[in-house]
């Protein structure tokens, strides 16, 4: 079966780095593209960052963009999300999920969260 | 950017309730449009997806429709089960963009 499963958030200091993975098992990785999305405590879902099958396209939300990197290791199964220069409003749990051709986000990971705090 | 609105923010209901949710879009965005539920400390669970595609294993309860920039999702005859958050999601650009989310709270 279909398993996404999110490791290393915690607690980092404001200005800090972390990076985020990714593992995914029970289907094809290298044919789905793989976003990354965030939800702040008590708040809506924020979309973070996309990266095609391959790797060569990327894009990010303005709120992160020039400080995360998306990446993806298709002979490891795993997306990677480095956080630099992190700031507290950057603080939520991170969701990995895949997404079909032409079709929404139909498998999420559990989540991991981290936070920015000094 | 894709700005994505959903109303109304909080939607009070009683199970049997048939009930709507409306999302907009500042431009046009085809039908490239899904839509999720999602419980306190779980992950969204995606409902329909290309606007009105329902999601293998939905109840059939759950509908969508739309296209261009104004969307619905519709719960006929709401279940115990279906208090929760819900969220819209446009996908026509590279970049996706969640709505703000609509709270369905029993009444």
């Amino acid at each position: 079966q279909v398993q996404l499963v999110e490791s290393g958030g915690g607690v980092v200091q404001p200005g800090r780095s972390l990076r985020l993975s990714c593992a995914a098992s029970g289907f094809i990785f290298s044919n789905y593209a793989m976003h990354w999305v965030r939800q702040a405590p008590g708040k809506g879902l924020e979309w973070v960052a996309v990266i095609s099958y391959a790797g060569g396209n990327k894009d990010y939300a303005d709120s992160v963009k020039g400080r995360f990197t998306i990446s993806r290791d298709n002979s490891k199964n795993t997306v990677y999300l480095q956080m630099n220069s992190l700031r507290a409003e950057d603080t939520a749990v991170y969701y990995c999920a895949r997404r079909p051709q032409g079709q929404g986000l139909d498998y999420w990971g559990q989540g991991t969260l981290v936070t920015v705090s000094s | 950017d894709i700005q994505m609105t959903q109303s109304p923010s909080t939607l009070s209901a009683s199970a049997g309730d048939r009930v709507t949710i409306t999302c907009r879009a500042s431009q046009s965005i085809s039908n490239w449009l899904a839509w999720y539920q999602q419980k306190p400390g779980k992950a969204p669970k995606i409902l329909i997806y290309k606007a009105s595609s329902l999601e293998s294993g939905v109840p059939s309860r759950f509908s969508g429709s739309g296209s261009g920039t104004e969307f619905t999702l519709n719960i006929s005859s709401l279940q115990p089960d279906d208090f929760a958050t819900y969220y819209c999601q446009q996908y026509n650009s590279y970049s996706h963009t969640f709505g703000q989310g609509t709270k369905l709270e029993i009444k």
